[in-house]
């Protein structure tokens, strides 16, 4: 399976801190995407990073991969309250194919 | 900014009945994808679409389930007869397959679908 697995599974943080989340898989990718969702809503994609890529950074978060360990982190810097949500890592290993989700880390940033 | 969107937010149905779950992908995009949550539980893949055709599909997208883009707009999923275990929430993404985004999945808001 190319299953991503997130972890922890649930991470509680103050404000200001910095969040690292952890996704693991167990297959060659071609690309991972990490996704945020809020209680009950919808899917918010984060940052896309492909499989010849090592680090990505988008405003305060940054995403490393790491093909060899067929790992992938998180990062949310100066974390917010407005972070508090589920965070997930999706993988695919065709170019447009399926993404396969993890069970997510819950984020709860306390104020 | 573009988005995916889907109607309806919220579709309660009585168990086998027909639902019809409507999305309109970005406009520039190429693949489409339907998505499914059970509460609770992670997000698995139903089916993908591209060309016109089913790419690629999943053991949970069975007879009952089928796909359509019925005008150059609009991409629908359609649950013949709802089973209790139908209840969910159906996400459709969609994505380009080029330029500088090409391969990101972007989700609309879904559609919470009760079986009763």
């Amino acid at each position: 399976s190319q299953q991503g697995e997130e972890d922890p599974q649930a991470l509680s943080i103050q404000e200001g801190e910095n969040a690292t989340m952890n996704c693991s898989y167990k297959t060659s990718i071609n690309n991972l995407q990490w996704y945020r969702q809020n209680s009950g809503r919808g899917l918010v994609h984060l940052i896309l990073i492909r499989s010849n890529e090592r680090e990505k950074h988008s405003g305060r978060l940054r995403v490393t991969l790491d093909t060899s360990k067929k790992s992938s982190s998180l990062l949310i810097t100066a974390s917010r309250a407005a972070d508090t949500a589920s965070y997930f890592c999706a993988t695919a290993y065709t170019n447009a194919g399926k993404s396969t989700f993890g069970d997510g880390t819950t984020l709860t940033v306390k104020p | 900014e573009p988005e995916v969107t889907q109607t309806p937010s919220h579709q309660v149905t009585q168990m086998g009945q027909e639902v019809i779950l409507r999305c309109v992908p970005i406009s520039n995009h190429l693949y489409f994808y339907w998505y499914r949550q059970i509460l609770g539980q992670k997000v698995e893949f139903l089916v993908s679409f591209y060309n016109n055709e089913i790419s690629e599909k999943s053991e949970i997208f069975d007879d009952q389930f089928s796909v359509e883009r019925p005008d150059g707009s609009n991409f629908t999923l359609k649950i013949r007869s709802t089973k209790l275990e139908d209840s969910a929430m159906y996400f459709c993404a969609s994505s380009d397959p080029s330029g500088p985004s090409y391969n990101e999945q972007f989700f609309g808001p879904g559609t919470r679908l009760t079986v009763l």
